[in-house]
């Protein structure tokens, strides 16, 4: 398996602007997570689902952030419209089964302007 | 929010020693305690994934222990190499989430 993938790896926007962040979990995991790592705050979930379904977006900064999982293999972070302060790392994680471990992808660096 | 702490937030090692930290977490509605290490501009990998008061895991020249009545766990290192550079993280699972640490970053000087 090539693990958890994510796309793209870097990202340069200007504020206002839409971003989607995409990841393929490794294949058979059942939960899906996304991180955002910052300086100030280290490694925060934003939110995780189970066979696709959202379980907890209490982790969600604000209505800016959405996420989908529209099928099993596919899952879609978007900023809409994007803030210089959502600029940071953005990883995706899968696990089979919660208390698991979780294999993280290579993560996506977003810089907004 | 779950208070999951990690201490010593960094440390230095010299070559050949052997260190050890600390991550402290609720001691109720315990289910799983993960140990991940995160090298500089990697992803996070997972270590160790700990379920039971008096766990003991060992992988290589680390190992973990696990007390979840008094809510902490340790992460030793021993024998420390350059390549054991990283930040460890732990994370706290209760019933509902993994929360993590904001882990231990160690640096193992040759």
């Amino acid at each position: 398996d090539a693990g958890v993938i994510q796309s793209p790896r870097h990202e340069v926007t200007e504020m206002g602007q839409e971003v989607t962040l995409r990841c393929k979990p490794i294949s058979g995991h059942d939960y899906l997570f996304w991180y955002r790592q910052t300086m100030m705050r280290g490694l925060e979930l934003l939110i995780y689902f189970n066979n696709n379904v959202p379980i907890d977006d209490s982790g969600m900064p604000e209505d800016r952030f959405s996420a989908k999982m529209p099928n099993a293999s596919f899952s879609t972070l978007k900023i809409q419209p994007s803030e210089p302060r959502d600029s940071a790392v953005y990883f995706c994680a899968s696990s089979f089964g919660l208390s698991y471990e979780q294999y993280f992808g290579p993560g996506t660096r977003l810089t907004v302007t | 929010i779950l208070n999951v702490e990690q201490s010593p937030q960094s440390l230095h090692v010299q070559e050949g020693d052997s260190t050890n930290f600390t991550c402290s977490f609720p001691s109720s509605n315990f289910y799983a305690l993960h140990w991940y290490r995160w090298e500089t501009a990697k992803s996070p990998e997972a270590l160790f994934v700990m379920t039971l008061n008096g766990d003991e895991k060992k992988k290589g020249r680390i190992s973990a222990t696990l007390n979840t009545k008094e809510g902490y766990s340790y992460l030793y290192i021993k024998g420390s190499q350059p390549e054991d550079s990283a930040t460890y993280l732990c994370a706290f699972k209760d019933d509902y989430k993994l929360s993590f640490g904001a882990g231990t970053t160690v640096t193992v000087r040759a």
